[in-house]
């Protein structure tokens, strides 16, 4: 059971290089959701979706894009990178709205802009 | 808006020790609540989780009881191994279940010395 998927697991980018973190699950979920965590913070919301073509803004959403062409798969994608986007990356999905199913989450994507 | 509230840490405590980690939470109406947990280098995983006031959470010898009218979550467990150490997440989801994600706390490390 592959559950949710995430690559790379790490990155190394230089300010202003752009580049798309995958996630994929397996688990037909309609939720997904991408969060940024930042040391000794709690996970912050970017962008969530609640099914293929449809997407919405979370908590801190500037200087990233996403997209939903299916129900598995939930790319992020960074345009111009900042140092400011240093921070591990989750990718969770869920079969229902946050409080009725549990999130599942990815490993991570550990990301540094320098 | 929503927010959580956890004790910092790190919290060190001997194996066999009685562990309490504070959650308390802003939020309106009845939210759900969780405690996430995270191992070194992995995604989070769920914990356990109570959907309503006075509802009591358990697993793997955690508990943690819903109450609303101290807008406490706070996680307890009896005896602690060295194997419960990691970070530990106390989150909300909004009154009604939405689909824009989780509120997290900003997260307890706690270590268990044998």
């Amino acid at each position: 059971n592959a559950g949710v998927t995430q690559t790379p697991k790490f990155r190394i980018l230089k300010i202003g290089q752009s580049m798309t973190l995958q996630c994929t699950q397996d688990m037909n979920h309609n939720y997904m959701y991408w969060y940024r965590q930042d040391p000794g913070m709690g996970l912050k919301l970017i962008y969530y979706s609640v099914g293929a073509g449809i997407t919405d803004k979370g908590e801190v959403p500037n200087g990233y894009n996403v997209s939903r062409s299916t129900t598995e798969d939930f790319p992020l994608r960074l345009e111009l990178a900042a140092p400011s986007q240093t921070s591990v990356y989750f990718c969770a999905s869920s079969r229902e709205g946050s409080g009725n199913q549990p999130q599942h989450f990815g490993d991570g994507t550990r990301l540094s802009i320098l | 808006g929503n927010s959580v509230t956890q004790m910092e840490g790190p919290v060190t405590l001997s194996e066999e020790a009685f562990l309490t980690i504070n959650c308390t939470y802003t939020a309106t109406g009845y939210p759900s609540l969780f405690w996430y947990v995270q191992y070194p280098g992995e995604g989070l995983q769920l914990l356990l989780k109570a959907t309503k006031a006075d509802d009591k959470g358990s697993n793997k010898g955690f508990e943690a009881t819903y109450r609303k009218e101290t807008t406490s979550f706070h996680l307890e467990k009896g005896s602690v191994q060295v194997s419960d150490s990691a970070v530990y997440f106390c989150a909300l989801s909004r009154a009604g279940g939405g689909a824009d994600g989780l509120t997290f706390g900003k997260g307890t490390h706690l270590i268990i010395q044998p």
